[in-house]
C-alpha cells in the first residue's frame, strides 16, 4: 500500500538541463516537503507546501523551485541542473495527526 | 551545534545483542519521530512520540520531554535490522528537523 510515490528512483541529467522530480501522495495530506540528503549533512529542507498553490522556502531553496497545482502532487524543479545538485532527493507527506510518510527517494546524478 | 544530535554515528553489533540509539534535541518540540532508512534510500517511519514509551515488536522507543532526550532500543537484534536510523523532531508547524542518522550493522 504505497502512500508516497516519487516518479523516479534514479536519474542522470546533464548540466544545464531543467529537471522535474514528481511526488504523489494518496492520503489527502495538506503538508508536503522536499528534502535532499547528503553524506555528513543529513536531510535538509528545500521547499515545503501547506496547501494547493502554496509554497514556502526551506533551508536550502537556491537553485530550486516547486509546484503544487493539485493537493496530491508536489513537484520539485531544478531550473538549470548543476553538479552540486547531485544528491538523494526525498519527498515527505505529513498528516494533521503528525504522521509522516516518505517516498523511496530519487538519486539524481548531474554530469 | 545541530538542533538534533544522535549517538552513536556508527554502531556494529552481533546478532542477538540489545541495541540503543540515542537522540538529544535542543528545541521545543511537539513530536519526535524515529525513522529507518535501508540502502536504496526509502525511509519508513517507525515511531512517532510525544511522551512516554512505544513498543512495536522488537523495537521500543522512549522519550523524556524534560531532558529533551529519546532512545530507540532494538531487542534481539538481527542482520535485517541493519539500516540507518534517523531521529527527527517536529518543531513549528509540520516541519521536521533531522539528526544525521546512526548507521547500524548487525553481523550474523
Amino acid at each position: 500500500d504505497v502512500k508516497v510515490t516519487q516518479s523516479s528512483r534514479y536519474l542522470v541529467k546533464r548540466t544545464g538541463e531543467k529537471v522535474f522530480l514528481e511526488c504523489v501522495q494518496d492520503m489527502d495530506h495538506e503538508n508536503m516537503f522536499w528534502y535532499r540528503q547528503d553524506p555528513g549533512l543529513g536531510l535538509r529542507l528545500i521547499y515545503f507546501s501547506y496547501d494547493v498553490k502554496m509554497k514556502e522556502k526551506g533551508d536550502i531553496p537556491e537553485g530550486y523551485s516547486v509546484s503544487r497545482e493539485k493537493k496530491e502532487r508536489f513537484s520539485l524543479i531544478l531550473e538549470s541542473a548543476s553538479t552540486n545538485q547531485t544528491s538523494m532527493y526525498l519527498c515527505a507527506s505529513v498528516g494533521n495527526i503528525n504522521e509522516a510518510f516518505f517516498g523511496q527517494g530519487t538519486r539524481l546524478t548531474v554530469v | 551545534k545541530n538542533e538534533v544530535e544522535q549517538s552513536p554515528q556508527n554502531l556494529t553489533a552481533q546478532e542477538g545483542e540489545f541495541i540503543t540509539i540515542n537522540c538529544s534535541y535542543s528545541v521545543g518540540i511537539s513530536a519526535l519521530h524515529w525513522l529507518q532508512q535501508h540502502p536504496g534510500g526509502g525511509i519508513v517511519s517507525l515511531f512517532m512520540l510525544s511522551s512516554g514509551k512505544k513498543k512495536h515488536g522488537r523495537l521500543i522507543a522512549t522519550i523524556n520531554i524534560q531532558e529533551k532526550h529519546s532512545s530507540l532500543h532494538i531487542t534481539a537484534s538481527h542482520p535485517r535490522d541493519s539500516a540507518v536510523y534517523i531521529c527527527a523532531v517536529r518543531t513549528s508547524g509540520s516541519r521536521l528537523t533531522f539528526g544525521e542518522g546512526t548507521q547500524l550493522t548487525v553481523n550474523p
